[in-house]
C-alpha cells in the first residue's frame, strides 16, 4: 500500500498565522509520530499518538502548538499564533504498533514557512 | 541527555570509494539504532536497524555496525555510487519501551562524483 503522506507539501504564511498540517500514516499503524527539522538539524520529536490519544506530547515547545487523531488514523498538527521560528520542515512517521522492535516509517514531509 | 554526533557533517569522495560514517551518543542505554538517509526534499528512508544486542547489520554494499558499551556506530559504504550522494542521519532509540522517539544527529551529507 502507500506510504505515509503529507500535505501540503509546502506552506508560506505570516506571522501570527494560524496553519495546520495534515499527515496520513500507512493504513494500519497504530502508531504516529511527529518531528520538526530545521536547517541543518536532525529531526526533533515533537510528539507521539497511540491510537487516537497522545501518548507523548514531551517535545512540543509552547502552548501554540496542537495535534489531534481523532479517529486513530489521519493526525492534524496546528500551530496557532506562528512566528518565524517556527519555519522548518514538519516530519510525520508511522509505526505498526510503537514497539522499540517497529520501524518508523516517514513522510516526505511539510516545509512551514513563516514570513 | 542523550545526544547523537555525527562525524564527519561533509563528505565527498570520488566514484568507487569505500567509505566510513561515523555516529556516537552519550548515553549507552539505547534499544537500538537506525540509519537513515534524506534526499534533498524528501522525508527518511530507513536503511538498516541494529538491536541492541546486535553488533551488525548489512544489506547489499551497506553495514553498519554498533558498539553500545563505547557509544559508537559506523555505517560503511562499499563501492560508491553518485546516486548515494544524500545526508545520512543516525538516530537512537533510547529507552526500551514502546513509543520511543528517536534522537537523531545532525548528519553526513555525503557527495559522490563520478
Amino acid at each position: 500500500g502507500a506510504g505515509v503522506s503529507q500535505t501540503p507539501s509546502n506552506k508560506v504564511t505570516e506571522k501570527g498565522k494560524y496553519v495546520e498540517l495534515r499527515c496520513d500514516p500507512i493504513s494500519g499503524h497504530t502508531a504516529l509520530y511527529w518531528y520538526r527539522q530545521s536547517l541543518g538539524q536532525g529531526p526533533e520529536f515533537l510528539i507521539y499518538f497511540q491510537g487516537t490519544g497522545a501518548a507523548d506530547d514531551s517535545g512540543l515547545p509552547n502552548d501554540r502548538f496542537f495535534a489531534v487523531r481523532p479517529e486513530g488514523s489521519v493526525s492534524t498538527l496546528k500551530i496557532q499564533r506562528t512566528e518565524r521560528g517556527d519555519s522548518a520542515v514538519y516530519l510525520c512517521a508511522s509505526s505498526l504498533r510503537g514497539g522499540p522492535f517497529d520501524e518508523q516509517f516517514f513522510g516526505p514531509g511539510t516545509r512551514l514557512t513563516v514570513l | 541527555k542523550q545526544e547523537v554526533t555525527q562525524i564527519p557533517a561533509a563528505l565527498s569522495v570520488p566514484e568507487g570509494e569505500n567509505l566510513v560514517l561515523n555516529c556516537s551518543f552519550t548515553d549507552s542505554a539505547i534499544y537500538n539504532l537506525q540509519w537513515f538517509r534524506q534526499d534533498p526534499g524528501k522525508g527518511l528512508t530507513s536503511l538498516l536497524l541494529i538491536q541492541s544486542s546486535q553488533r551488525e547489520q548489512t544489506s547489499g554494499r551497506l553495514n553498519a555496525s554498533l558498539d553500545k558499551s563505547s557509544g559508537r556506530s559506523t555505517l560503511y559504504i562499499a563501492a560508491s555510487q553518485p546516486g548515494d550522494s544524500a545526508t545520512y542521519l543516525c538516530a537512537v532509540s533510547p529507552r526500551p519501551q514502546a513509543g520511543t522517539a528517536l534522537i537523531f544527529g545532525k548528519g553526513t551529507t555525503l557527495s559522490v562524483s563520478s
